[in-house]
């Protein structure tokens, strides 16, 4: 089974500017987790969604966002970038049906905001 | 709330010998999971172990091995026979049913030749 993709792998933005991060899950799996992971803060959680649902929401601003599609795949959307937002995004894949099943990352995005 | 907390920042050890990464949690829920992760220089978490809170047993994977203990609330991850491939920052987390995995701050394990 091919794992969980993310792309693009790298990215450069500037201040002000706003972003759209992919993240395909592992084939059968309807759940998609996204998390923000920074040398300051640790890892922390963003969003969850389930079958096209956003079942769990971290604590962060409004200009983060997502949505997932049909086939499970799934995009973040970062707008008006901030220094902050650099940080390396990771993306999870689970199949979302029971409580306490095991997340499967991806390689994640390293973005970097100028 | 929920917390998990590793205490051990960072950790250096020459190769070959065993090293113990600890990890306490916090939850007032009964039913919880914990995990491992792994992750090396390519930024990817991979994934090493899930233990749910009814399961005390501990677990030996070849080198690797878990110890669980609900009575101190610890989940502590030991590596025998360390290897430089071993060298990465290591994540336990807690994730309680539907909630969101909470991870501790991780623990830079770096094995020296």
């Amino acid at each position: 089974k091919a794992g969980v993709t993310q792309t693009p792998r790298y990215l450069i933005k500037t201040r002000g500017q706003q972003v759209t991060l992919s993240c395909s899950p592992i084939s059968g799996h309807r759940s998609v987790s996204w998390y923000q992971q920074t040398p300051g803060q640790g890892l922390q959680f963003l969003f969850e969604y389930f079958s096209e649902t956003q079942r769990n929401k971290g604590n962060f601003p409004g200009r983060f966002s997502g949505r997932q599609f049909s086939n499970s795949r799934s995009e973040m959307n970062v707008s008006t970038l901030e220094l902050g937002d650099s940080a390396l995004y990771l993306c999870a894949s689970f199949p979302g049906t029971s409580g306490g099943e095991t997340q499967y990352f991806g390689p994640g995005t390293r973005l970097l905001v100028l | 709330a929920q917390k998990v907390t590793q205490a051990q920042t960072e950790i250096s050890v020459v190769e070959k010998e065993d090293v113990t990464l600890d990890c306490v949690y916090e939850t007032r829920d009964t039913t919880y999971y914990l995990f491992w992760y792994k992750q090396p220089p390519s930024g990817e978490l991979v994934f090493l172990i899930r233990r749910n809170s009814f399961d005390e047993q501990n677990e030996i994977s070849g080198r690797y091995s878990w110890n669980f203990q609900k009575s101190t609330s610890s989940f502590n991850f030991t590596i025998t026979a360390s290897q430089v491939v071993d060298s990465a920052v290591y994540f336990c987390a807690l994730k309680m049913g539907a909630q969101k995995l909470v991870f501790g701050q991780g623990t830079r394990l770096t094995i020296n030749p």
